[in-house]
């Protein structure tokens, strides 16, 4: 029973344009949120959270949103660079971060 | 240096076998976690310790076992390795209270024949 689900395998955007991936939930417990980036032969790296209590949270070129109605939160990306190029999961818990329950990943492609 | 340590990288062995795999943190934190990675599947957590005397289970433990040496050291165990243990294997730690982002090692990747 999949908690967290990135629907979109992959993901192919031009450079310079918006890069949006897509995460659904299922789980009404969750109240932390978190997306990390994954490199090939490296693990996962922390990119940018949010708390339940908020909406939107923004870090540089990169802001998830989350839409607590629709249990849904995205990772938008502004402007999209060659090196963002990456899998994304997004990850959530209910427990501070104490488990984290991950999606399948989307493998995004910048390309130039 | 890597402040997560996963030894070793990438391991080939055979059904049967007992396998051990490693990880060593200079992060101080005082929470480890053993996660598998499948194609499609994302990350599934098979253990977790919060502390040397706290080890819990986490989603898919069984098969598998943990040692928490120490603070720092903290050890996934095959007793008796199947091919559908083949994966890519990460460490990672985590702070204590609050919402805190858990930090990750390479992987090992460990392919059972």
């Amino acid at each position: 029973d999949q908690q967290v689900k990135q629907n979109s395998p992959s993901l192919s955007v031009q450079e310079g344009r918006i890069s949006i991936l897509n995460c659904d939930y299922t789980n009404s417990m969750f109240d932390y949120f978190l997306w990390y980036k994954k490199y090939p032969a490296e693990g996962p790296t922390f990119l940018i959270s949010i708390s339940s209590i908020k909406d939107k949270n923004e870090d540089g070129r990169f802001t998830v949103f989350l839409n607590k109605s629709a249990k849904h939160l995205s990772l938008h990306i502004v402007p999209s660079q060659p090196g963002d190029s990456a899998v994304y999961f997004c990850a959530a818990s209910g427990q501070g971060a104490q488990k984290l329950v991950f999606g399948q990943g989307t493998r995004l492609t910048i390309n130039p | 240096d890597a402040d997560v340590t996963q030894t070793p990288r990438n391991r080939i062995t055979k059904t049967g076998k007992r396998i051990m795999l490693e990880c060593s943190q200079t992060k101080g934190h005082d929470r480890m976690y053993w996660y598998r990675q499948d194609p499609g599947l994302g990350l599934r957590l098979i253990y977790y310790s919060f502390d040397v005397k706290d080890i819990n289970k986490g989603e898919i433990s069984d098969g598998y076992s943990v040692s928490r040496q120490a603070q720092a050291k903290f050890s996934l165990s095959l007793e008796s390795a199947i091919p559908n243990q083949t994966a890519l294997y990460f460490c990672a730690t985590g702070r204590d209270g609050g919402n805190q982002p858990q930090h990750f090692g390479d992987g090992t990747r460990l392919s059972i024949l």
